[in-house]
């Protein structure tokens, strides 16, 4: 039972707009909430996160949204860049527990 | 510095051989976490350790196991009784609970293993 989704595998975007990927939930119970980009062959990285007090978190380009009644959370990247090409996971933690991720969108940004 | 390494970076290894993969950390986390990644699935849990001396079963422990006899170290053995092993490996630590806000696990740079 997949307990976070990313529903799109992939998203292509061209240079200079916004890139919007999404992420839905199913655990209730879940109340924090990262976002992670990943490169081939390496370590994911962190890049923002939220609690379930918020519904918005905001560092620099990246935005997370969290819409708890739906279940559904969202990064926007304004404005995109060549250089966050990679695969995006979401991932949730309830209580401060073990880390569950989704199957990640790998984001493609066009020059 | 300070971080998380894993080693090796390639691991081959023949079928019915046990493999132990490395993972090291001093950044004082009291948690770590060992993942499995395979093309199009994400990264699913296999062990987790809140603290010394203590570990839980992720979604996909079948056939791997843990130990944590130092808040540093984590390693995770791989034993001849998982199927289907071949897969990207990657540990992580916290710094105790994620739920204050910015609190992140950080990874290592993961181990391939490949079996033979």
């Amino acid at each position: 039972d997949q307990q976070v989704k990313q529903n799109s595998p992939s998203l292509s975007v061209q240079e200079g707009r916004i890139s919007i990927l999404n992420c839905d939930y199913t655990n209730s119970m879940f109340d924090y909430f990262l976002w992670y980009k990943k490169y081939p062959a390496e370590g994911p990285t962190f890049l923002i996160s939220i609690s379930s007090i918020k519904d918005k978190n905001e560092d620099g380009r990246f935005t997370v949204f969290l819409n708890k009644s739906a279940k559904h959370l969202s990064l926007h990247i304004v404005p995109s860049q060549p250089g966050d090409s990679a695969v995006y996971f979401c991932a949730a933690s309830a209580y401060g527990n073990k880390l569950v991720f989704g199957a990640g969108t790998i984001l493609r940004v066009k020059s | 510095d300070g971080g998380i390494t894993q080693s090796p970076k390639y691991l081959f290894r023949k079928e019915g051989q046990n493999v132990t993969l490395s993972c090291e950390q001093n950044l004082n986390h009291d948690a770590m976490y060992w993942y499995r990644q395979d093309p199009g699935q994400g990264l699913r849990l296999i062990y987790y350790s809140q603290i010394v001396n203590d570990f839980q079963k992720g979604d996909i422990a079948e056939g791997y196991s843990v130990s944590r006899e130092k808040k540093e170290s984590f390693p995770l053995t791989v034993t001849s009784a998982q199927k289907n092993p071949t897969a990207f490996y990657l540990c992580a630590s916290s710094t105790g609970r994620l739920r204050t806000m910015n609190t992140e696990a950080f990874f290592g740079q993961g181990t391939r293993l490949t079996v033979v």
